[in-house]
């Protein structure tokens, strides 16, 4: 069946620093991905998407790239602000109704 | 600007005392969906509208039921709260997936249910 494996959290570090958050996933077919963000005590919000191998996503100073042949959407971003602090969902849809969510990375970035 | 609205944001009830949460939403989306979510845990589909039909999820207990009077609002009923259902619920809508859309989901900002 579909399912989606991240990193387990939580992952603490220093403003500036570089953040890596993995994400591989085993699903049928052609899945779109996404990385969602939960900030303390509201909803997931988009944060990120790709629909097709090779495609990379990118917002807020995030990056994500699409890679079919190790089925991976790792997350990056090159400098986290204190304001990044979060749980971060890695997410896969095949089709249907149902999208198929990791288990959440929390993140803690110290000032 | 347009978005996914969630009332109460908070909700306190007595344990076996019925509950209603609502949303509504101005994306005119199809498709809604109510999520459990425990402790920042990933969230857990109850179920979801298509339209006026109804997907009931598998592992979802008889004690949630949904309602869905229009397009723009949904509502999560809990008949007799457990101390099992305190959690946050999160309403969510997205565009019909045959649509061609990327089908991402858009989140309200989650009810958090206390039960005493």
């Amino acid at each position: 069946g579909n399912s989606v494996t991240q990193m387990e959290g939580p992952v603490t570090l220093s403003e500036e620093a570089f953040l890596t958050i993995n994400c591989t996933y085993t699903a049928t077919g052609y899945p779109s991905l996404f990385w969602y963000v939960q900030y303390p005590g509201e909803g997931l919000q988009l944060l990120l998407k790709a629909t097709k191998a090779d495609d990379k996503g990118s917002n807020k100073g995030f990056e994500a790239t699409y890679r079919k042949e190790t089925t991976s959407f790792h997350l990056e971003k090159g400098s986290v602000q204190v304001s990044d602090s979060a749980v971060y969902f890695c997410a896969l849809f095949t089709g249907g109704f149902k999208t198929i969510f990791g288990a959440g990375t929390r993140l803690f970035v110290k000032a | 600007d347009a978005m996914v609205i969630q009332n109460p944001r908070y909700q306190v009830t007595q344990f076996g005392k019925p509950v209603t949460l609502s949303c509504s939403q101005t994306l005119n989306h199809n498709v809604m969906y109510w999520y459990q979510q425990k402790s920042s845990q990933a969230p857990k589909l109850l179920f979801h509208y298509y339209d006026k039909d109804f997907n009931n999820e598998a592992d979802t207990p008889d004690n949630f039921q949904s309602r869905r009077p229009n397009t723009s609002f949904c509502f999560l009923d809990i008949r007799s709260p457990g101390l099992g259902d305190a959690a946050m619920y999160l309403c969510a809508t997205s565009r019909d997936w045959g649509s061609g859309s990327s089908y991402e989901q858009y989140f309200g900002p989650g009810t958090r249910l206390t039960v005493t």
